[in-house]
């Protein structure tokens, strides 16, 4: 399978559930992103991962904890959600960090609705 | 922060018509991007302007890059409701602590009626 995909591709959660979603990448790229998008707001960059190390964390809340087993994989693990967290969660890949001009290949997204 | 404005935020318009939507910042980017998303999908690369002054087509649509490399513009001639979706720009900024990462604007509702 190519490009990015994201799992699951709906979530409906409580504010007292652990749930944990998946991004998979088999593109070969080096850096891996979370980004959460809401109405009306740019999307907002949460966590960068380059070769598997978290480069940057976007002063997101510690009720959302990013992880990178490797290159390939990224997930997002989910507590205690508050319901303004509900958002389209997106998961970003590209080749690394570097200077080149490439563009940023983004799975379908996950849609996390917190009630 | 280096922040990209787009406008206008929302575009209406009929089938057969030609739009712009303009990316502008106060900030350099050494490239700028523009992506697409459509509903329930993810935003997908369209073009990659670098050089200032660059202008770049694809089919039906037209990207230009600011001499100063601060600015780009989006023309679409002769919409189609295919064209229907989310526009977004966005920038790497040229240096500084952003190296690196994308900028994005809030993006532009086209909504393209038959």
């Amino acid at each position: 399978e190519t490009g990015v995909t994201q799992t699951p591709r709906h979530l409906v959660m409580g504010m007292t559930n652990k749930k944990s979603l998946k991004c998979e990448q088999h593109l070969g790229h080096n850096a891996m992103y979370w980004y959460k998008q809401s109405a009306k707001k740019p999307l907002e960059l949460m966590f960068v991962y380059n070769f598997k190390e978290q480069t940057e964390n976007n002063s997101v809340p510690s009720r959302f904890s990013p992880e990178c087993p490797n290159s390939s994989h990224l997930f997002l693990h989910l507590h205690t959600l508050q319901p303004e967290d509900s958002a389209l969660y997106l998961c970003a890949s590209s080749q690394d960090l570097g200077t080149g001009n490439y563009g940023y290949t983004f799975g379908s997204g996950t849609r996390l609705t917190v009630v | 922060t280096q922040l990209l404005e787009q406008s206008p935020q929302f575009l209406s318009i009929q089938e057969g018509e030609n739009l712009t939507v303009y990316c502008n910042s106060s900030s350099v980017f050494s490239s700028l991007q523009w992506y697409r998303q459509e509903p329930g999908e993810g935003p997908v690369l369209l073009v990659t302007v670098v050089t200032g002054g660059e202008v770049k087509k694809l089919k039906r649509l037209t990207f230009q890059f600011g001499d100063a490399r601060k600015d780009s513009s989006l023309h679409i001639t002769a919409a189609q409701p295919g064209d229907t979706g989310l526009y977004l720009c966005a920038g790497r900024p040229a240096g500084g602590t952003s190296y690196g990462k994308l900028t994005f604007g809030q993006g532009t509702i086209l909504t393209v009626h038959p």
